[in-house]
């Protein structure tokens, strides 16, 4: 059980265009998710937490413009990269708690994003 | 974002020997923390985890120790095998009005054959 999962698993895009990534919680409800960006060799650093019906929460220093955040359904969060640009390039995870065990994380297996 | 660290110590140690994995958490009010472990791209694994309560929990093959006084946690790996190789992190949960979890900068593990 408290199975993540993440679409695409790898994405290339253009400087400029936009990217959505999906979050999905299959085996358990979510009202909360998080967000996390990792460069190579690196920690994982929160982003947001996406709260379903509600406005995500951002980090400090994370643009909330440029990472859109969605989480229309306690199975399904999404973050779109607005404009990409290369330095925006990172490996994107996403984490769910259960109401079962709030206080642990389950996480999905990540989005490889390059921006070109 | 918050994060502890930018770099990434390395571990190498022989297959079968015992790792010992630290961790120095920064906050004195966090009452819980998690051990992680994520192999080359892909997302983090839970391995085990210990409540401010605790000094001290087992798992199979793994024990975490937490010490509160110099806000130190480990992680050994008793007969570490090479898919033990991985990064490590641990993580502690703090309470801003609803958790959030934070990781700390992570270990590199090489397990020699």
């Amino acid at each position: 059980g408290a199975v993540v999962s993440q679409h695409p698993s790898r994405v290339i895009c253009k400087s400029g265009t936009s990217v959505k990534i999906e979050c999905r919680s299959l085996d358990f409800q979510a009202t909360t998710m998080f967000w996390y960006r990792q460069f190579p060799k690196q920690s994982l650093m929160l982003m947001a937490t996406s709260n379903e019906g509600s406005k995500a929460t951002y980090e400090q220093g994370v643009e909330k413009d440029k990472f859109l955040i969605n989480h229309a359904s306690l199975t399904l969060s999404t973050l779109t990269v607005t404009s990409a640009h290369p330095e925006d390039s990172s490996f994107y995870i996403c984490s769910a708690p259960t109401s079962r065990a709030p206080d642990t994380q389950y996480f999905g297996p990540g989005t490889r994003l390059t921006v070109l | 974002g918050e994060s502890v660290g930018l770099h990434l110590p390395t571990l190498s140690v022989q297959e079968g020997d015992n790792s010992i994995i630290n961790c120095a958490y920064s906050n004195s009010a966090s009452d819980y923390f998690i051990w992680y472990k994520q192999e080359s791209g892909k997302g983090p694994q839970f391995i085990i985890d210990i409540r401010s309560n605790m000094d001290k929990r087992q798992g199979q093959r793994v024990t975490v120790l937490l010490n509160k006084t110099v806000k130190h946690l480990s992680l050994q790996i008793a007969a570490t095998q090479p898919g033990d190789s991985a990064v490590y992190f641990c993580a502690e949960n703090k309470d801003t009005g609803g958790f959030k979890t934070i990781f700390g900068a992570g270990t590199r593990l090489f397990v020699k054959a």
